[in-house]
């Protein structure tokens, strides 16, 4: 069956370490890769989009990679802040861009 | 702010109420959809109109039924809900078919069905 899976615990982390999130996926072969940022109660917000045939993306504190062969992204924020507390989603298309799917997201905590 | 507005922000409605969600972009997108999402879940798609055509139906049920009566605007008209319908229903918009794809969505309606 297809699987996007993230991290199912909450990431607790410290003010100015780097956060490192995860998205496997199964049994997709998406041409694109997107996370996005959501607070409680409000929709998701776009973060970043990386191509199949793209490594690395990166857009001022956010790099995401992208390894098809192990079908898996990781999103890093580096120099966290009490304000990128939040739940990330990874989500990727199937049947081109029209239908996107979300991971399970991920819930980071960043502690001052 | 998002670009994306949707009215109303909460909604409670009985089971055999009719009620409807309204979502509106001014930004030129031709691609419009419905997600619903449950606590602590991710979103899960409903439907996507592209240039105003039903192209996805996520096996949906017949209560709930979308409506796109123009490029800008999105309805989804509530029927016979069930108490387990209650969620968090997200419109979003994108620029279409062969484009990046990046979705913009909107504040989300929270409906709660008794």
């Amino acid at each position: 069956s297809q699987k996007i899976e993230q991290n199912s615990e909450a990431l607790n982390i410290q003010e100015g370490k780097t956060a490192t999130l995860t998205c496997n996926y199964t049994n997709y072969s998406p041409a694109y890769l997107q996370w996005y940022r959501q607070d409680p109660g409000r929709g998701p917000v776009f973060l970043l989009l990386i191509r199949e045939n793209e490594k690395e993306k990166r857009k001022e504190r956010l790099k995401v990679t992208f390894d098809t062969t192990l079908k898996q992204s990781l999103f890093h924020i580096t120099a966290s802040q009490p304000a990128d507390s939040a739940t990330y989603l990874c989500a990727l298309d199937e049947a081109g861009f029209q239908k996107l799917v979300f991971g399970t997201g991920t819930r980071l905590l960043v502690s001052p | 702010d998002t670009e994306v507005t949707q009215t109303p922000k909460h909604l409670v409605m009985g089971m055999t109420n009719k009620k409807s969600l309204k979502c509106e972009q001014h930004m030129g997108h031709r691609a419009m959809y419905w997600y619903k999402q449950k606590a602590k879940k991710p979103p899960e798609l409903m439907f996507v109109y592209s240039y105003e055509k039903l192209s996805i139906n996520e096996s949906v049920p017949s209560r709930f039924s979308p409506e796109c009566p123009n490029s800008s605007l999105l309805n989804l008209h509530l029927h016979a809900l069930q108490p387990e319908d209650s969620a968090l229903y997200l419109c979003a918009s994108s620029q279409g078919q062969g484009a990046t794809g990046e979705l913009f969505f909107g504040e989300g309606s929270r409906l709660t069905v008794l």
